[in-house]
């Protein structure tokens, strides 16, 4: 079964923290992975994709991504209360099929 | 970046009957579409993939008779509920990808269907 497994949180921190998002998913042989942000009542928005080992940086966003430990994780420098939304992670099966986690929803507090 | 359009953005209908939703890809040809359905607090479930020109793919236990897709052109899918019930009641949305972003799932902006 192909799974991504995320922590549903809440996460709450503190305006001008770092929020850490986690993400680990079962497909050793996924290639492509992404973040993407919801608030509610909205669509989905892409904030990064990543495809190979290390770490990837856009403005106050880094993901990384660890493979051989089948994880892929979010940094949020900065956080700023605009921040607060569920922020999915998903993973590309090759065939254009995307699997998504539940999310994990994210409050910055002011 | 590409933008996908989806109407409507809410629709309120009497159980029995069908409800049509629509989305275009406005600035690129979408070679695949997606349909999810995302109830209040949970993640998106896929429900079918469309390709242009064929039949679309459903994912295991989503009715293909209940919720019909169309895929008729490289810019539009439509997705029918067809005979609604309260159970239908959800967020839908539509995604697509284009032969550039790989992947990259560009989302129409939802519509929430309730039925009474």
């Amino acid at each position: 079964q192909k799974e991504v497994e995320q922590n549903s949180g809440p996460l709450s921190v503190p305006e001008g923290a770092i929020a850490s998002l986690n993400c680990t998913y079962s497909d050793r042989g996924s290639q492509s992975f992404f973040w993407y942000r919801q608030y509610s009542g909205k669509s989905p928005e892409l904030i990064m994709s990543i495809y190979s080992n290390g770490d990837k940086e856009d403005g106050r966003f880094t993901a990384q991504l660890n493979k051989a430990s089948q994880y892929v994780s979010l940094l949020i420098r900065d956080s700023q209360p605009s921040d607060s939304a569920t922020y999915l992670c998903a993973w590309g099966t090759g065939g254009f099929k995307t699997i998504f986690g539940a999310g994990t929803r994210l409050f910055v507090k002011a | 970046g590409a933008v996908v359009s989806q109407h409507p953005s809410w629709v309120i209908c009497k159980s029995g009957t069908s409800v049509k939703i629509e989305c275009r890809s406005l600035d690129f040809q979408a070679t695949t579409m997606f349909w999810y359905r995302q109830f209040p607090k949970q993640s998106l479930m896929l429900m079918a993939t469309s390709n242009e020109g064929s039949k679309a793919t459903y994912e295991q236990g989503v009715e293909k008779d209940k919720f019909l897709i169309n895929h008729a052109s490289l810019t539009l899918s439509t997705l029918t509920v067809t005979s609604a019930h309260p159970e239908d009641s959800s967020f839908y949305i539509c995604s697509a990808t284009d032969r550039v972003s790989y992947e990259k799932l560009f989302f129409g902006s939802g519509t929430q269907l309730s039925v009474l």
